[in-house]
């Protein structure tokens, strides 16, 4: 199984409202990361977590939480968004980061926010 | 900043012939290039990688090849198809930021029937 799913496919939310963005992977990756990817644009990291802990933080708002539970799930809580936050939301995962190098990260298909 | 970047924004390939992208990039330490695409409505997918150490590598149908010597790197697909017809981006990682990757600004492939 070499999946990353995602859910919700599509969200549209007040910028009032709060929601959250869900992945999954059970490749037993221990990395997993998010993205954001503005349309003609190409993916841009935000968070990365390597064995359950915040190891990269790209000075991504407080208005975007991200939260890992467990080795397989990964969550983005969003809160007080602005339109311009509009874009698809990307997670991706892969083994061990360390210092061996990087790997093959594996995507989702995204979470297409609209902010309204 | 140093960054990855492509020369090509959009490549019109007739269907059966070679396609060819590249992309440059300016940083000299990075250690490891990957080839992703992404189709319409996806997430990126994997193509195939290359490390620092290798000049070329081989999958089906696809080759990259690095040249080092002027941080170039090139994906070649052999008898492209229509379901080749997608957004080309290349990546970079650099062990020293982090093993971050960085996204080159991507490549429309269309394959003309």
């Amino acid at each position: 199984d070499t999946e990353v799913t995602q859910t919700p496919k599509h969200l549209v939310m007040g910028m009032t409202n709060k929601k959250s963005l869900k992945c999954e992977q059970h490749m037993g990756h221990r990395a997993m990361y998010w993205y954001k990817q503005k349309a003609k644009k190409p993916p841009e990291l935000m968070f990365v977590y390597s064995y359950e802990k915040l190891s990269i933080n790209e000075s991504v708002p407080s208005r975007f939480s991200p939260e890992c539970p467990n080795s397989s799930l990964l969550n983005l809580h969003l809160h007080a968004l602005q339109p311009e936050d509009s874009a698809l939301y990307l997670c991706a995962s892969s083994q061990d980061r360390g210092n061996r190098g990087q790997w093959e990260q594996y995507f989702g298909p995204g979470t297409r926010l609209t902010v309204t | 900043g140093e960054s990855v970047g492509l020369h090509l924004p959009t490549l019109s390939v007739q269907e059966g012939d070679n396609s060819i992208i590249n992309c440059a990039y300016s940083n000299s330490a990075s250690d490891y290039f990957i080839w992703y695409k992404q189709e319409s409505g996806k997430g990126p997918q994997f193509i195939i990688d290359i490390r620092s150490n290798m000049d070329k590598r081989q999958g089906q149908r696809v080759t990259v090849l690095l040249n080092k010597t002027v941080k170039h790197l090139s994906l070649q697909i052999a008898a492209t198809q229509p379901g080749d017809s997608a957004v080309y981006f290349c990546a970079e990682n650099l062990k020293a930021a982090g093993n971050k990757l960085t996204f080159g600004g991507g490549t429309r492939v269309l394959v003309k029937p």
